[in-house]
């Protein structure tokens, strides 16, 4: 079967830094996505891997290990913008994205 | 990345009502997607809209509580039919980009009462 798992809340101080854990099971893969959602907002595409090993893109970078069926989004030098929901999604063989349930993370002064 | 709009942006409708919700996209994409977002909820898949041919529905949902339409390679239409108050959503297409990502219209926000 499929599934995606991912922490419901973080908390974190303005100025940190922060990793959102993803974990995930499937047969078909062709790669890991995250996305950004600000309350009522769209989800914004912020990385894709498909390959094992880290993705630096500024202030965020993103690590997948195949093998393991595990990905991080780490997010530095954290600023209050970045209270927002953080979704993982793997890519099926059909390419559809099978999104996890969201990480809220709130960053406070 | 596609410039994705939807119209409406948002609706109140009563139930037992229908309501199409339009997807147009700046240039010609292969795949389309519409996806619900309930409260609170992270993203579900509705269906994949085909062009050409009946769009994929994903466990769950059907053709005739969601009709798809996909004339062209820029545009699409999602029904919500026979609406009821747990229909209340963010309905949003997607298109792929050209490494599997998607990117997201700005969404449609249904209240049914």
């Amino acid at each position: 079967g499929q599934n995606i798992d991912q922490p419901t809340e973080m908390t974190a101080t303005e100025g940190a830094i922060v990793q959102i854990n993803c974990t995930y099971q499937t047969s078909g893969f062709n790669g890991l996505f995250w996305y950004q959602q600000h309350a009522g907002e769209a989800p914004t595409f912020l990385s894709y891997n498909v390959l094992d090993g880290l993705e630096e893109k500024g202030r965020f970078s993103s690590f997948l290990s195949r093998s393991k069926g595990y990905s991080y989004l780490l997010l530095k030098e954290l600023q209050m913008k970045d209270s927002a929901s953080y979704l993982c999604a793997f890519s099926s063989n059909t390419g559809k994205l099978i999104f996890g349930q969201g990480t809220t993370l709130q960053v406070k002064p | 990345s596609a410039v994705i709009s939807q119209k409406p942006s948002r609706d109140i409708c009563q139930r037992g009502t229908s309501l199409t919700i339009q997807c147009q996209v700046d240039s010609q994409v292969t795949m389309m997607f519409w996806y619900r977002q309930q409260p609170g909820q992270s993203l579900t898949l509705i269906a994949t809209a085909n062009q050409g041919s009946e769009a994929t529905y994903e466990s769950g949902f059907v053709i005739d509580k969601f009709p798809i339409s996909r004339p062209n390679l820029t545009f699409s239409t999602l029904t919500v039919s026979n609406m009821s108050p747990e229909d209340s959503s963010i309905y949003l297409c997607s298109v792929t980009g050209t490494e599997y990502e998607q990117y997201f219209g700005p969404g449609t926000r249904l209240t049914v009462t």
